[in-house]
């Protein structure tokens, strides 16, 4: 976790909602991911980003949308056209100098 | 394709025991492989790596690993299990980009 906040802990959304996760950090590192977590199915890579301005779709793409206008900053949104949103949603970060990714404490997503 | 194989969905072992957690590994050129645990609704945490170097690696809390290019394997292995090592650790290598590519992951169970 350290200098990887994800807000908030707990999300809910109604059916046809928008709703955003927010990943920040103070690490300076470049790179940003997002991933799904699902049990018993391991992370699924959904957006990542190596710098500022620019991103690139992961594994499962589809029905989610982020954005990286900042260095610390790289929002999740999940769309109305995810289905299945139900999952926790974890953001890593790593440096460009390194192999490792860091995790922040994750935002669970929750149906209503 | 870069990816890891966790074959075991769970391991259970008593407090004092040796743990053994199981990864294989497909990988083009040179593997970098990973491992994180886990702990109920938390981020990962980061646990060790190989990239290069000595086949044994040691990490934090007494864990260590063994990478065997023969087998293709890179399992994590604790002399000694604490009550406290239960939780679930996922193997990890990097591809292209940065990407990870994750097992399904493992739940390790140490009881008193």
């Amino acid at each position: 976790d350290g200098g990887i906040t994800q807000s908030p802990k707990y999300l809910f959304r109604k059916e046809g909602q928008n709703v955003t996760l927010s990943c920040e950090q103070n690490l300076n590192h470049d790179a940003m991911y997002w991933y799904r977590q699902d049990p018993g199915q391991g992370l699924r890579l959904i957006y990542y980003s190596q710098i500022v301005n620019d991103f690139q779709k992961g594994d499962i793409a589809e029905g989610y949308s982020v954005s990286r206008e900042k260095k610390e900053s790289f929002p999740l949104t999940v769309t109305s056209a995810q289905k299945n949103p139900t999952a926790f949603y974890l953001c890593a970060t790593k440096d460009r100098n390194e192999e490792t990714q860091y995790f922040g404490p994750g935002t669970r997503l929750l149906v209503l | 394709a870069q990816s890891v194989a966790q074959p075991e969905d769970q391991v259970n072992v008593a407090e004092g025991n040796p743990l053994t957690v199981k990864c294989t590994y497909s990988v083009s050129g040179n593997p970098y492989l990973f491992w994180y645990v886990q702990y109920p609704n938390r981020g990962l945490q980061f646990l060790l790596k190989y990239i290069t170097g000595d086949n044994l690696v040691k990490g934090s809390y007494g864990f260590e690993a063994e990478f065997n290019k023969s087998q293709t394997s890179f399992h994590l292995k604790k002399p000694s299990a604490l009550v406290s090592d239960s939780a679930l650790y996922f193997c990890a290598t990097r591809g292209g980009w940065g990407k990870f590519q994750f097992g399904a992951g493992t739940q390790v169970v140490v009881t008193p």
